[in-house]
């Protein structure tokens, strides 16, 4: 059975903390492994890694894939309030596999 | 920036009724997904649609049904239902099928029956 394990579960760090997310997948027809943030609202897409080994990066945030150890990082430097959120890992091709969701909150 | 805008978002019903949620992707997208997550579970994959044929099928009852029109919003149509439907039904949509193009979600519609 396709899995995605996200850890820790939740995580409370003070501002200007970094941090970093791990994900772990077992999944039949590997694609593609993408990092969501979700607040309040719908997840908003983050990052989609295809290729081992290559960071992807935007602003503070940062991502890379490793193919052979099925797992996957977001780090997140100098953390602030408004990273607060549930960080989701999907995997998945016409249809997403969830992870249980990294849980952040940053305290002012 | 346009998002995928769902409605309604919220919708109580009860036992054996219907329902009819809707879907209006981003412009330009042409595939839709539709997600189903029960309290305290991950999302589901229900169904999806591409150039408004259905697309792929996962874990979707027998008593939905879903479709997308001519202007790419799609509906998904629930009969009979049940008190385990209740859920927040989500919807995404992309650019193209597959797994070149990151899908795009709505807020949800949550859906509490009584």
């Amino acid at each position: 059975e396709d899995k995605v394990v996200q850890s820790p579960l939740s995580l409370v760090v003070h501002e200007g903390d970094t941090v970093t997310l791990n994900c772990s997948y077992e999944v039949t027809n590997f694609r593609s492994l993408l990092w969501y943030k979700q607040e309040k609202k719908a997840p908003t897409f983050l990052f989609m890694l295809t290729s081992s080994g290559i960071e992807k990066k935007s602003g503070r945030l940062s991502s890379i894939l490793d193919k052979k150890e099925l797992s996957s990082i977001l780090n997140i430097t100098a953390t602030q309030t408004g990273d607060s959120a549930i960080y989701l890992c999907i995997t998945g091709t016409y249809k997403y596999i969830f992870g249980t969701g990294t849980r952040l909150k940053v305290l002012a | 920036a346009a998002g995928v805008i769902q409605s309604p978002r919220h919708l109580i019903k009860e036992k054996r009724e219907t329902a009819t949620l809707k879907c209006y992707p981003i412009p330009r997208h042409d595939t839709v997904y539709w997600y189903q997550q029960g309290p305290g579970q991950d999302p589901q994959f229900l169904i999806s649609f591409y150039e408004k044929m259905q697309s792929d099928k996962g874990s979707i009852p027998d008593r939905f049904s879903a479709q997308q029109f001519s202007d790419y919003h799609s509906e998904l149509n629930m009969s009979s239902l049940e008190l385990g439907d209740s859920a927040l039904y989500f919807c995404a949509s992309s650019l193209g099928r597959g797994a070149n193009q990151p899908q795009h979600f709505g807020d949800g519609t949550r859906l509490s029956i009584l």
